[in-house]
């Protein structure tokens, strides 16, 4: 079946680093693809989403390129801040299965100043 | 701005009990949803909604229930609450999937 894996965390980081959170998936149809972020005590809440190969997303200075051809979906950022300290899931949902939006385990992030 | 508000954040329950957690939307969302969080996991999804009354089971439904008896609302049932149980639990909806999914804030159930 469909599924979503990313890198295990923590990840900690210096303000100003630069940032990447590796997401591959599998899929036997087309997904759309999304990362989502979780702040402390909060719940998830939409960063970017691609809709279709070489689509890419970008929010708040974070940017991923749906990769088809590697299957991935990797989430950068050039210079991370200290609120950039969250939980990032990975996601996927399939047109054609409309029960599921598949997320990966979760990456959590510490942005030390 | 879309809402997705979830009854209460915090809930402490003894093992044995019915436990109804709340989630409301104001948007006329078709679909919801209930995931469970936990460390290392991720989310799981219990329960999807995709009409009033209708319903259908997602990775992990054993030991619960749902209604949804008006199109903003979607209940989570735990027939009889068991410290496994003890979580964090996500309610969201959703136009139509693939589209994107908006979150409540999630309630943080113990039970002892």
């Amino acid at each position: 079946g469909d599924s979503v894996t990313q890198m295990e965390g923590p990840v900690t980081l210096s303000e100003e680093a630069f940032l990447t959170i590796n997401c591959t998936y599998t899929a036997t149809g087309y997904p759309s693809l999304f990362w989502y972020v979780q702040y402390p005590g909060e719940g998830l809440q939409l960063l970017l989403k691609a809709t279709k190969a070489d689509d890419k997303g970008s929010n708040k200075g974070f940017e991923a390129t749906y990769r088809k051809e590697t299957t991935s979906f990797h989430l950068e950022k050039g210079s991370v801040q200290v609120s950039d300290s969250a939980v990032y899931f990975c996601a996927l949902s399939d047109r054609r299965n409309a029960s599921k939006i598949i997320f990966g385990s979760g990456t959590r992030l510490s942005i030390q100043p | 701005d879309v809402k997705v508000t979830q009854s209460s954040r915090y809930l402490v329950k003894r093992t044995g009990e019915k436990v109804f957690l709340e989630c409301v939307q104001d948007m006329d969302h078709e679909n919801m949803f209930w995931y469970r969080q936990d460390p290392g996991l991720g989310l799981r999804l219990i329960y999807f909604s995709y009409d009033v009354k209708m319903k259908e089971k997602g990775d992990i439904p054993e030991g619960y229930s749902v209604s949804r008896e008006k199109k903003e609302r979607f209940s989570l049932i735990l027939e009889s609450a068991s410290t496994n149980q003890t979580s964090m639990y996500l309610c969201a909806s959703s136009v139509t999937v693939p589209t994107e999914a908006f979150f409540g804030q999630g309630t943080r159930l113990t039970v002892v």
